[in-house]
């Protein structure tokens, strides 16, 4: 089975301050991850994936195969950061989803 | 955005009556999902498809069905709605196995 955990389901932080959500996951086999964000009215969208390596808006994600997580970091938060952010698993096609965390950063 | 339509985008039903709500795209994707969103829960898998006729269960599966008899349509019928399939249920696309996903704008639906 696979199954997304964020423990996480409020996390309110100070602008400028640092940011990391937290994801963790349990699958038997060769995970892929992501995150996705929904800013407020607008559609989920893709934030990054693991594989990518990439840093998007200033965002980053490690993904630890030991400890089984896939936190997602930022440095510097921003007031644009509020939004609800999902942490996604590919495994045995389908797509599985995190119960969500939503931030709030605070002027 | 993606091509991916979800109608209706709102609807208002009564309790044991049947609902079906259409997610459309012209991507011509093969990967179809619907997905119910409640607070506390996040987004939680309903059914998925992966090729036209090709469908499985999620985890909350239990009270819908699906249909995909052609590539631009998935289906998703509440076949006696409840009250606690009360949700906005999001549709999304993807082209491949392990890839990004795109998602509809969601419906939301109201069992009274």
């Amino acid at each position: 089975a696979q199954r997304v955990t964020q423990p996480e389901k409020l996390l309110s932080v100070f602008k400028g301050a640092p940011v990391e959500l937290k994801c963790n996951y349990s699958y038997s086999g060769s995970p892929e991850l992501f995150w996705y964000v929904q800013y407020s009215r607008q559609r989920l969208q893709l934030l990054l994936r693991h594989i990518s390596r990439e840093s998007i808006k200033g965002f980053t994600a490690d993904l630890n195969k030991g400890e089984t997580s896939f936190h997602l970091k930022k440095p510097f938060a921003q007031e644009e950061d509020s939004a609800m952010y999902y942490c996604a698993l590919w495994g045995a096609q389908k797509l599985v989803f995190g119960q969500g965390t939503r931030l709030t950063i605070n002027p | 955005d993606a091509g991916i339509t979800q109608s209706p985008r709102h609807k208002v039903t009564e309790t044991g009556t049947p609902v079906t709500l259409r997610c459309h795209q012209t991507e011509n994707h093969r990967y179809m999902y619907w997905y119910r969103q409640d607070p506390g829960h996040g987004l939680r898998l309903i059914h998925y498809s992966y090729g036209v006729k090709d469908t499985d269960k999620g985890e909350v599966s239990d009270g819908y069905s699906v249909s995909r008899s052609k590539t631009e349509d998935f289906l998703l019928t509440l076949e006696s709605a409840t009250s606690s399939q009360t949700s906005v249920y999001f549709c999304a696309i993807s082209p491949r196995d392990r890839t990004e996903a795109f998602f509809g704008q969601g419906t939301r639906l109201t069992v009274v």
